[in-house]
């Protein structure tokens, strides 16, 4: 079976800290994923990455940036942390194959 | 710009009632229309998938309806039982860069005993 897994189930972070939220997934998909889950807004694409070191702005790239050094490992950073990005963060690896995306169980940040 | 929109916000069923939840897409490029069903403290996974050029598809009792010419999709789950209850999200993508996917708002089901 597929694994993403998002090391940091819950944060709590203060305004404009820096935050780093890391995903690892374990079946060598080249594609990542970084979506933001909101009540009533359904998911909405922050960025995403088709190989190491590459990467492409999503939907609402404002007030992120990520990192992908290596294939397996894909992290969301947060320069400066603001209230309006308390959020469900998930991270999502994809196969062509079967056309499927594989989240990870989230990571909710509550920035004070 | 919303490009899916998802219909019912929230639904409650009785047991053994067929819940549907609705979809609307706009953009006519779409080609691939999974649905993702997500329980508390899960992420999303994969429940079923169409690619238009099929009107229905059927896993079990998940039933996916697809009416290209109108641009809409719809989840039917006949004889709904409380373990379906879940938040559902339609997306639309196209199917060579499914990854990126368009997300509807998502339905909160509730099944009752």
């Amino acid at each position: 079976d597929v694994k993403v897994t998002q090391s940091s189930r819950y944060l709590v972070k203060r305004t404009g800290e820096k935050v780093f939220l890391e995903c690892v997934q374990d079946m060598d998909h080249e594609n990542m994923f970084w979506y933001r889950q909101d009540p009533g807004l359904g998911l909405r694409l922050i960025y995403f990455s088709y190989d190491v070191k590459m990467k492409e702005k999503g939907d609402i790239p404002e007030g992120y940036s990520v990192s992908r050094e290596k294939k397996e490992r894909f992290s969301l950073i947060l320069e400066s942390a603001s209230t309006n990005q308390t959020s469900m963060y998930l991270c999502a690896s994809y196969t062509a194959n079967t056309g499927e995306l594989f989240f990870g169980e989230g990571s909710r940040l509550t920035v004070l | 710009q919303q490009q899916v929109k998802q219909s019912p916000q929230s639904l409650i069923v009785q047991k053994g009632g067929i819940s549907i939840i609705n979809c609307a897409y706009e953009n006519t490029a779409f080609d691939y229309f999974p649905w993702y069903q997500q329980f508390p403290g899960k992420g999303p996974a994969l429940l079923i998938a169409i690619r238009p050029d099929v009107s229905e598809k059927k896993e079990g009792r998940f039933t996916i309806s697809f009416n290209k010419s109108a641009k809409q999709f719809s989840l039917h789950i006949m004889d709904s039982q409380p373990g379906d209850s879940a938040t559902y999200f339609c997306a639309a993508s196209i199917e060579t860069n499914a990854g990126k996917s368009t997300f509807g708002d998502g339905t909160t089901l509730t099944v009752k005993p």
